[in-house]
């Protein structure tokens, strides 16, 4: 069964950074993409971040293009994402999730909140 | 970027009804499309693909159609687990998009 845990959200002050870890299980993590997707309060889905199978190719939304980095680690079985200079526009529920182009296995999601 | 308009935003319906939402790409994305449920406090969940392929263990009462620009999911019957929102998303070209949402709620 394909289980995707995601961890490392929480209370961060603007300006602040964060980084969010996904654990994968039940697939062959270095033979898939992986994405990050964040839904804010109030707000729809957002897709925030790709990276390919060898974390060769990685692509941002330009709203956290310079802030944020996408990484993986294939021995780890371990996606993460690296935010600095977070604005409380960032406030949203992340999501990792498998991509075989399209999404087809979400974890549950991790909160991070962007507050003074 | 690659704009998704979803329509409509919100509709009400009931138990058994035929529902019908539409998402509109503004430039073509050939079948790149995908359709997701989300229920609150849940993750997303992947119904259609290559905008008209049910993904596996979703049931046959959804379907999709379309290409290009336009288009639609379809719920031929809604059952009471349906009541979500709903969001399309392209996957043609970078930076991905997806739809605003379509709520589904109980008459």
């Amino acid at each position: 069964e394909v289980q995707l845990v995601e961890s490392g959200g929480g209370l961060v002050q603007p300006g602040g950074s964060l980084r969010l870890s996904c654990a994968a299980s039940g697939f062959t993590f270095s033979d898939y993409w992986m994405s990050w997707v964040r839904l804010a309060p109030g707000k729809g889905l957002e897709w925030v971040a790709n990276i390919k199978l060898d974390g060769s190719e990685k692509y941002y939304v330009d709203s956290v293009k310079g802030r944020f980095t996408i990484s993986r680690d294939n021995a780890k079985n371990s996606l993460y994402l690296h935010m600095n200079s977070l604005r409380a526009e960032d406030t949203a529920v992340y999501y990792c999730a498998r991509a075989t182009l399209y999404l087809d296995s979400w974890g549950q999601g991790t909160l991070v909140t962007v507050s003074s | 970027d690659i704009q998704l308009t979803q329509s409509p935003s919100f509709l009400s319906a009931s138990v058994k009804d035929r529902v019908t939402i539409t998402c509109r790409a503004s430039q073509g994305i050939n079948s790149y499309l995908a359709w997701y449920q989300q229920k609150p406090g849940k993750a997303p969940n992947l119904l259609i693909y290559a905008a008209s392929t049910l993904q596996s263990g979703v049931p046959s009462r959804f379907s999709g159609s379309g290409s290009g620009t336009e288009f639609t999911l379809t719920i031929s019957s809604l059952q009471p687990e349906d009541f979500a929102t709903y969001y399309c998303q392209q996957l043609n070209t970078y930076p991905l998009t997806f739809g605003g949402g379509t709520k589904v709620e109980i008459k």
